[in-house]
This record gives structure tokens, sequence and C-alpha cells, in this order.
């Protein structure tokens, strides 16, 4: 298993585009996470997979904002009409039901809108 | 409001002492914390972990303290080394939720 994988690595995008991201999490892991972090800070929770369905959506998720995980596999998010607001690292990371050995975090996609 | 905070963005220590991030809380519902390092251009790495009714827990050169009643925890790196350069941060998540809500981050530094 070669862990959390995320494409693309950077992605830059003229404000007003639409733009996805798909993450593929380790593949027995049922539980898949997206993170978004900014220069300075610490990674901040977006939302949440447990196998196919999503549990739990910060308020940071705008409506501009959708994340689907089809099938409980790999899962892709999606932000529509892009704002320059919305430059961050993208994290996605995966876990088992456990929450005792942490998150496995992807290498991340980098989001720059100009 | 920053419920996990690191009060501390950079630490510089030498090769061989002892390493010790600072980490405070706010939330009183949170019962689980976490440590990650993270290298640039990668995401946080998993380091070690520790549960409310632990006041402390090792593994290998790493060790976390958790004061509950100050609402504190430390990580203690010992013997510090040049690899251990990189972005610590604190994590915590409440219940049975599963979400992680993290700090700002320590840089740590190690020199020869």
């Amino acid at each position: 298993d070669t862990g959390v994988s995320q494409n693309p690595r950077h992605k830059i995008t003229k404000r007003g585009q639409n733009v996805t991201f798909r993450c593929d999490p380790i593949s027995e892991h049922n539980r898949l996470y997206w993170y978004r972090q900014t220069l300075g800070q610490g990674p901040e929770f977006l939302t949440y997979f447990q196998n196919e369905a999503q549990l739990e959506k910060s308020r940071l998720l705008s409506d501009r904002f959708s994340a689907e995980r089809p099938k409980g596999s790999f899962s892709t998010l999606e932000i529509q009409r892009t704002e320059q607001g919305d430059s961050a690292m993208y994290l996605c990371a995966s876990s088992p039901v456990s929450r005792l050995y942490g998150y496995t975090f992807g290498s991340g996609t980098r989001l720059t809108v100009v | 409001d920053q419920q996990v905070k690191q009060n501390s963005p950079s630490l510089s220590v030498q090769e061989g002492r002892i390493s010790i991030l600072n980490c405070d809380y706010t939330n009183s519902m949170f019962d689980y914390f976490l440590w990650y390092k993270k290298y640039p251009a990668e995401g946080p790495t998993f380091l070690i972990s520790i549960s409310s009714i632990k006041d402390k827990n090792e593994d290998g050169r790493f060790t976390v303290f958790l004061n509950k009643s100050a609402k504190h925890l430390s990580l203690h790196i010992v013997p510090s080394q040049p690899g251990d350069s990189a972005v610590y941060f604190c994590a915590a998540s409440a219940g049975t939720a599963s979400k992680l809500t993290f700090g700002t981050g320590t840089r740590l530094q190690v020199t020869l």
C-alpha cells in the first residue's frame, strides 16, 4: 500500500472557475477526511466520510464546496466559483474506524486562485 | 476561537538535548490528543497520542505528558536529532467525534 494519494499536487486557477481534487485513501480505511490548511495555521476540518456516507461537514464548507465518496473508495472535493480566499493546501486523510492510531494524511493539493 | 493553542511558533535545540513542545487547550470535552510532525511539501505524519485517562505515553524518544487540570500537554523528544527538524502540530478530539482540532504548529530546528 502506498498510502493516501492526492491529485493534482498543485492547481492554479482563475477566480470564478471550478476545480476538483481527488483523494485515494488507504484501501482498508473506512474513514476519509478533508482538511484545509492556510499559511501559518494548522489544518482545519472540512468534512468526513465513513464509507460512502458523509457524516459531518464544517461550517467552513460553504455551499460552493461539495465532496463525494462514491462506493466508499476514492473521494472528490469540488469548489465552484473559486475565490482568492480559497487559496490553501487541501489535505485528505484516511483512518480505520478506531481513532487510536491517528490519521494517515496525503501530501495535499495546493490551490492557488489568481 | 482557537481551541488548541501552540504559543511558541518556533524552537531551536541542539542535537542530543531535549526538545519540549507545548500545547494548551480550552475545550474540556477534548479527551484524546495527538501530535503530528510535518515536513515541507508533505502531509502531517502521526507521531504519538494520549487518552485523557492517562497522564503519560511514551514511544521511543517521544513522550507526551497530559495535565488535564491545566488543560496542557507537552511533547518531549530525547535526544533530539537533526531529522526531527519539522513543524509539530498538536491536535485534539472529543468523545466519538472523528474530527481533529489542530493547533497552529511549532517549528522545531535541531542544530548540530
